[in-house]
């Protein structure tokens, strides 16, 4: 299956910084990836779909202005978490949806990306 | 919108006996694809077994196997002779013929005794 890639795996930010976080597509051509958010001992939550070349759509209830996504290439979505709050320490985890040779159209997730903001 | 309800928070299950975890799903799609996926401790998200909606052939890959009931809606998966290794959080899941994201259910804490 394809490989996803995260970067940082775990970060720790001062409240009111900004933090970027990196999603990878090793080996596929990622037109359009997803980002979820996992509190402690809950499901994922999709946050946003990320398209490639366009804006990203955001889930009803998530703040665009705070969470920022950028799909510029093929290969790379990030997240920018924006004036960041202890209330958004979560895991954040990616994953590349739809890639080639998939013919059940799941999703490949990347190895996630925990945040605490102090 | 599609919501999918796994109704057992946790599970336990003795070493190489059979466990059988529950999801159930809402939708008015005719087609879909279901999904389990096991998240263990890492927290990277392994897909475990998938099937598509309109194949009423249950899914089955070595000792995990799906009881798909399309009229129920109902999406249960058995694990038999279970390992320690099969310890984790499964997580069913839902997406839509007609877009790309992915649904999921609540979890369920599977524990295994040696």
């Amino acid at each position: 299956g394809a490989v996803v890639s995260q970067h940082p795996s775990w970060v720790i930010c001062k409240s009111g910084t900004s933090v970027k976080i990196e999603c990878r597509s090793l080996d596929f051509q990622a037109t359009t990836m997803f980002w979820y958010r996992q509190f402690p001992k809950q499901s994922l939550m999709l946050m946003a779909t990320s398209n490639e070349g366009s804006k990203a759509t955001y889930e009803q209830g998530v703040e665009k202005d705070k969470f920022l996504i950028n799909h510029a290439s093929l290969t790379l979505s990030t997240l920018t978490v924006t004036s960041a709050h202890p209330e958004d320490s979560s895991f954040y985890i990616c994953s590349e949806g739809n890639p080639s040779g998939s013919s059940y159209n799941e999703q490949f997730f990347g190895p996630g990306t925990r945040l605490t903001v102090l | 919108a599609q919501t999918v309800t796994q109704s057992q928070p946790e599970m336990s299950v003795q070493e190489a006996e059979t466990v059988t975890l529950s999801c159930t799903y809402d939708t008015s799609e005719s087609d879909y694809y279901l999904f389990w996926y096991k998240q263990p401790p890492s927290r990277q998200m392994i897909l475990v077994i998938r099937q598509e909606a309109y194949k009423q052939q249950n899914a089955t890959e070595n000792r995990f196997s799906v009881n798909f009931q399309k009229a129920a809606k109902s999406f249960s998966l058995k694990i038999s002779d279970s390992q320690l290794g099969d310890a984790a959080m499964y997580f069913c899941a839902y997406r839509s013929i007609l877009s790309n994201d992915m649904r999921f259910g609540a979890g369920t804490r599977l524990t295994v005794k040696p």
